[in-house]
């Protein structure tokens, strides 16, 4: 069945350096891509999202790219700040109603 | 604020009981989904409603529930509860059912059985 693996955390960077969170998929056709945020005691909030191939999802200076060739939809940004600190999601959206199928998620720590 | 309430926001109850939680979409949207995060299984997809018609199903118990009413709002409903019920239960909603519609979610009902 379609699955999602993620990095796992956590991550704990300095504030302004670059953040990759690498996350692949498994899934029969090509289902639509998200990354999600969860900040500490908050619901998911939508990143960004590809819905096709070579597609760039981008938002608050996060980018994620929907890689076919090697299944993966890895979340980047050039410089992080400490307001940055959550949770990330990686989810694929099931190709028929659309239930989305989620990665165990990564916890990012930004240092000041 | 993403335009989708859940009520109640937190819910302590004992083993055996049933609780209702709540949840309204945004406006005009019809589709609404449920999910379970837990510590040991992750965010896990329980059911899918569409303009009041069930349109798909997860990982969700016998002792639970869901209907999603004329107004478009929806009730999942967890009867004789276990321990290893308490877990944070995420409503979402999307404008319409398909892979490329992205669903909004909730604050959450987080749900603790002792």
């Amino acid at each position: 069945g379609n699955s999602v693996t993620q990095m796992e955390g956590p991550v704990t960077l300095s504030e302004e350096a670059f953040l990759t969170i690498n996350c692949t998929y498994t899934a029969t056709g090509y289902p639509s891509l998200f990354w999600y945020v969860q900040y500490p005691g908050e619901g998911l909030q939508l990143l960004l999202k590809a819905t096709k191939a070579d597609d760039k999802g981008s938002n608050k200076g996060f980018e994620a790219t929907y890689r076919k060739e090697t299944t993966s939809f890895h979340l980047e940004k050039g410089s992080v700040q400490v307001s940055d600190s959550a949770v990330y999601f990686c989810a694929l959206s099931d190709l028929g109603g659309g239930k989305l199928i989620f990665g165990q998620g990564t916890e990012l720590s930004v240092k000041p | 604020d993403s335009g989708v309430t859940q009520t109640p926001k937190h819910l302590i109850t004992a083993t055996g009981q049933r609780v209702t939680l709540r949840c309204s979409p945004r406006s005009g949207d019809l589709s609404v989904y449920w999910y379970q995060q837990s510590l040991d299984q992750g965010l896990q997809f329980l059911i899918q409603y569409y303009n009041g018609e069930e349109r798909a199903k997860g990982n969700i118990l016998e002792r639970f529930s869901a209907q999603q009413f004329p107004d478009l709002h929806s009730e999942l409903n967890l009867s004789s509860l276990e321990l290893g019920d308490s877990a944070l239960y995420f409503c979402a909603s999307s404008g319409a059912s398909g892979s490329s519609y992205e669903q909004y979610f909730g604050p959450g009902t987080r749900l603790t059985v002792t």
